[in-house]
């Protein structure tokens, strides 16, 4: 089973507030990583998906980052809102097996 | 556009009753799956299916039957419920098996007493 980690598993920041979390990932095999938001009472919604060793991607306030050699995935909310409030959940792409998608990151941006 | 659909949101089985989740996608989308999705473990793949005619087992596939006779449906089947099998369903599809944002489902609640 491959192990797909993130940290930290929860975070409280003040609105405004830049922040970032990361996503662990095996490094052999690779073939994308992806990022999704998954709000409360809602289902995940994908936000980037990435394929390219130093890849990185921008909606809006939200970026991301990847190192394919290293195995780790760095996804960065510029100025912090109440509705960026949720889980964010990286899942690594093993072309041709399926996705295996981390435990999450869980966000409170406090107004 | 209706995306994935499941039916139902919510159902109460009691042990040893069957029943099948629905998933009908209208993207025509090759690529589908069913995850369920427990406090503290996020996301885990019960089974995938690349194609018409072709379904694979994910991470904790026992307990659960799939099949896929069309393109756009991936219906789910629970042979004979369990209480560890009271969790919240997503079915999802992607245009390929590799490399394509999933789409989701709106979640089935399953409760097994």
């Amino acid at each position: 089973i491959l192990n797909v980690e993130q940290s930290p598993q929860s975070l409280h920041v003040q609105e405004g507030d830049s922040t970032n979390f990361t996503c662990s990932f095996p490094s052999s095999n690779f073939y994308a990583l992806h990022w999704y938001r998954w709000e409360t009472a809602k289902s995940p919604e994908a936000l980037f998906v990435m394929t390219l060793n130093g890849d990185e991607k921008k909606k809006g306030r939200i970026s991301a980052t990847l190192n394919t050699k290293e195995g780790y995935s760095y996804l960065y909310i510029k100025g912090s809102q109440p509705e960026d409030s949720a889980t964010y959940l990286c899942a690594f792409d093993n072309y041709g097996q399926n996705f295996v998608f981390g435990p999450g990151t869980r966000l409170s941006v406090l107004p | 556009n209706a995306g994935v659909t499941q039916t139902p949101k919510f159902q109460v089985l009691k042990t040893g009753q069957s029943m099948t989740l629905q998933c009908a996608q209208d993207m025509n989308h090759e690529y589908m799956s069913w995850y369920r999705q427990d406090p503290g473990m996020g996301l885990r793949l019960i089974h995938y299916s690349v194609g018409a005619g072709i379904t694979d087992q994910g991470e904790v596939p026992n307990g659960y039957n799939v099949s896929r006779s069309t393109t756009e449906d991936f219906p789910l089947r629970l042979l004979s419920a369990a209480p560890s099998q009271t969790s919240v369903y997503f079915c999802a599809s992607s245009y390929s098996a590799s490399g394509g944002a999933q789409y989701f489902g709106a979640g089935t609640r399953l409760s097994v007493l």
